[in-house]
C-alpha cells in the first residue's frame, strides 16, 4: 500500500531532551516536506527536500533540523525542544514536487514538550 | 511571499443545507488551489483543486469557484452530511519546480442532525 508512514504517533518530552520523529514513504517520491498544524495557524511548513541530500527552510524553519540521506526517509530532528514546539506535526511526500502535484501526508505526530 | 486567508474559522450547517468556506490570496503568480480534508485525528487529504484557467470545477457535491481579479475562491458544499464534518484547508500555490503551497488557517466545518 502507497503511503506515508511516520513515529511516533504521539511523543511527550522535556525540554531540551534531543529527540527524531521519523518519516518514510515507499512511493518513490522526490519530495519530501515537514509541516507543524497549530490551531488558528493552518498547516505551516518546516523544511522541505526535492531529492536526495537536497533541503531548505520552509516558513518556520527555526530549532528544527532534516536530513535526507535515503530516497525514502525524511526525519524531522529537534536538538533541544522548547515547549513552543509542542504541536501536531505532519510530514508529507509528492512525486516531482510540483505546486500542482497531490500531497500524500502522514498519519501525524502529536509532540508536546513540557 | 504568499499569504492565504482563510474565512470563517468554523462553520455550524443543519445536514442538507449547503456551506461555503472562502479564501483569499496575495500573490497574483499563484495559479494552483487545492483543498484538503481532514477528518478529526486523521491526516489530510486532497478533496479537489482548480487552476487558474479555469473558473469552477465540481466534483459530485463539491464545487469550487476561482476569481482570479479579485483573488479569492471558494469552496461549496452542497447537500451536507454528518461525514463532511471535518477541518477544510484551502491553499494556493504555482506550477513547477519548488512544492510551495501557502496553506489557509483551516475552517471547522460541523454538520448538524
Amino acid at each position: 500500500e502507497a503511503q506515508v508512514t511516520q513515529n511516533p504517533r504521539y511523543l511527550i518530552t522535556v525540554t531540551g531532551k534531543k529527540l527524531t520523529v521519523t518519516c518514510s514513504q515507499n512511493m518513490n517520491h522526490e519530495y519530501m516536506s515537514w509541516y507543524r498544524q497549530d490551531p488558528g495557524l493552518g498547516l505551516r511548513q518546516i523544511y522541505y527536500s526535492m531529492n536526495v541530500e537536497v533541503t531548505d527552510k520552509g516558513d518556520v524553519p527555526e530549532g528544527y533540523k532534516v536530513s535526507r540521506k535515503e530516497k525514502r526517509n525524511f526525519p524531522l530532528i529537534l536538538e533541544s525542544p522548547s515547549p513552543n514546539q509542542t504541536s501536531l506535526y505532519f510530514c508529507a511526500s509528492s512525486l516531482l514536487g510540483n505546486a500542482n502535484e497531490k500531497l500524500f501526508f502522514g498519519s501525524g505526530t502529536q509532540l508536546s514538550v513540557l | 511571499g504568499e499569504n492565504v486567508e482563510q474565512h470563517p474559522s468554523t462553520l455550524s450547517v443543519q445536514e442538507g443545507d449547503s456551506a461555503v468556506i472562502k479564501c483569499t490570496y496575495s500573490d497574483s503568480a499563484s495559479n494552483y488551489f487545492p483543498w484538503y480534508k481532514q477528518e478529526l485525528g486523521k491526516r489530510p487529504q486532497l478533496i479537489i483543486d482548480i487552476r487558474s484557467n479555469v473558473g469552477e470545477k465540481k466534483d459530485q457535491r463539491i464545487a469550487v469557484t476561482l476569481n482570479k481579479t479579485a483573488k479569492h475562491f471558494s469552496l461549496h458544499i452542497t447537500e451536507t452530511q454528518p461525514e463532511d464534518s471535518a477541518v477544510y484547508f484551502c491553499a494556493a500555490g504555482i506550477t513547477g519546480g519548488g512544492n510551495k503551497l501557502t496553506f489557509g488557517t483551516g475552517t471547522q466545518l460541523k454538520v448538524e442532525l
